[in-house]
């Protein structure tokens, strides 16, 4: 079966503190992996996809297919990376996981 | 270029009414996608459209749920005799291509059944 897990409801870091968001999943065929941000009051937006290996707002996820996973990853967290993180698998319909709420405290 | 436009933004029902969520997707993409978000939860797909066709409603429940996505016009999720458990936020995605690596999502339409 088709299934993304993130197992942390909640990240809390201080500023300046490295941040890694896990993701695991399940799929048998060639995965298509995204994370999704969502920060308070706005719109789900698409933060980076594992096929374009691009690195965005210092953000970066390398998919992993010997352990199923795609963590998200940044050297030094800043108060606005405060918002809900999404893993989603493609690459037809997305399938999400249940997120997690990453809190940059000053 | 709007963005994927969702309206209204919030939609109070009674108990056994009706509710029509509307989605415009963006200029140019003809592929809509519509998700549920239940409290404490992750989106979960619904159905996915072309223009005048359901290509994927295995997300969709079986009764009271209907989707509809014409020539013309926004994509309509219906959604008839709402219960309480309908609650939710309701989210929809528009792509230019048959699949989901260029998605771009709407702000949701959060429903309250009272």
């Amino acid at each position: 079966a088709q299934r993304v897990t993130q197992p942390e409801k909640l990240l809390s870091v201080f500023k300046g503190a490295p941040v890694e968001l896990k993701c695991n999943y399940s799929y048998s065929g060639s995965p298509e992996l995204f994370w999704y941000v969502q920060y308070s009051r706005q719109r789900l937006q698409l933060l980076l996809r594992h096929i374009s290996r691009e690195s965005i707002k210092g953000f970066t996820a390398d998919l992993n297919k010997g352990e199923t996973s795609f963590h998200l990853k940044k050297p030094f967290a800043q108060e606005e990376d405060s918002a809900m993180y999404y893993c989603a698998l493609g690459p037809d319909k997305l399938i999400f996981g249940t997120g997690t709420r990453l809190q940059v405290f000053p | 270029n709007a963005g994927v436009m969702q309206n209204p933004r919030h939609l109070v029902r009674r108990r056994g009414q009706e509710a029509r969520l509307r989605c415009s997707p963006m200029k140019g993409h003809s592929h809509v996608y519509w998700y549920r978000q239940l409290p404490e939860e992750g989106l979960k797909f619904m159905v996915y459209l072309q223009k005048e066709n359901i290509i994927d409603e295995s997300g969709m429940p079986k009764e009271r749920f209907s989707a509809e996505f014409p020539k013309e016009g926004p994509s309509i999720l219906r959604i008839q005799q709402v219960v309480r458990g309908d609650s939710a936020a309701y989210f929809c995605a528009s792509s230019p291509r048959p699949d989901t690596s260029e998605a771009f999502f709407g702000q949701g339409t959060r429903l309250t059944v009272v």
